[in-house]
């Protein structure tokens, strides 16, 4: 157990539709990051946030959008959605304390299924 | 051409081989690697971090990097059927305080009892 939560574990909607994930870092870490895995395409980093504040942006589509709240946790909000965006999406938490505390530690993930 | 190249496999060996999976990268200014263990549909789990050149080891599991070549390896002793998996490699250059992580595609493992 990476101490990273992630809810919920699947999800299933349908085109157009909006959707929340949920993620709750290790406890002390200050980074989160979201990653989406697809078959095709492999991990691909999307956003990061840190201290509640966005650090760096990836390949996140504009109908995506993040937010880390006070305590920590972080939401990925995912809209008007495309069959494409199925996927299983990640998150990670670090302490980003430099050169040793940038490991990431993966949660469980979220399965989106898009019909 | 991809800033991480991994084998995808599929990779299959007896049990008790000693397993090599490899990466290059392109991109000179990565500067921390990583190896992570995904089982099916699992989150990944990390194996191994290295920030310098040369070899880490961890049990059965050693880690090599070798900058000069952009090439970094993991090797596995004494293979066990728990570690068929796939193994994916990733990398970052902790650029602006990012550590972002650019991954291979992941070399799916199987080792046979």
């Amino acid at each position: 157990d990476s101490g990273v939560t992630q809810t919920p574990k699947h999800l299933i909607t349908a085109t157009g539709q909006r959707v929340t994930l949920r993620c709750s870092p290790r406890s002390g870490d200050l980074s989160v990051y979201w990653y989406q895995q697809s078959l095709d395409q492999g991990l691909q980093f999307l956003i990061q946030y840190y201290n509640g504040e966005e650090r760096a942006k990836g390949n996140i589509l504009e109908r995506f959008s993040a937010q880390q709240f006070p305590d920590l946790h972080s939401e990925l909000n995912l809209s008007s959605l495309e069959l494409g965006d199925s996927a299983l999406y990640f998150c990670a938490s670090s302490d980003n304390s430099g050169r040793a505390g940038n490991e990431q530690f993966f949660g469980p993930g979220t399965r989106l299924t898009v019909l | 051409q991809k800033e991480v190249e991994q084998d995808p496999g599929p990779l299959s060996v007896p049990e008790g081989a000693i397993v090599s999976l490899n990466c290059t990268y392109s991109n000179s200014a990565f500067q921390y690697f990583m190896w992570y263990r995904q089982y099916s549909r699992k989150g990944p789990e990390l194996l191994m971090y290295t920030y310098s050149s040369g070899n880490k080891e961890d049990g059965r599991f050693t880690a090599q990097v070798d900058k000069s070549s952009k090439y970094i390896s993991l090797f596995i002793r004494d293979s066990q059927p728990s570690d068929s998996a796939t193994y994916l490699c990733a990398m970052s250059d902790g650029g602006a305080g990012s550590y972002q992580l650019t991954f291979g595609k992941g070399t799916k493992l199987s080792v046979i009892p």
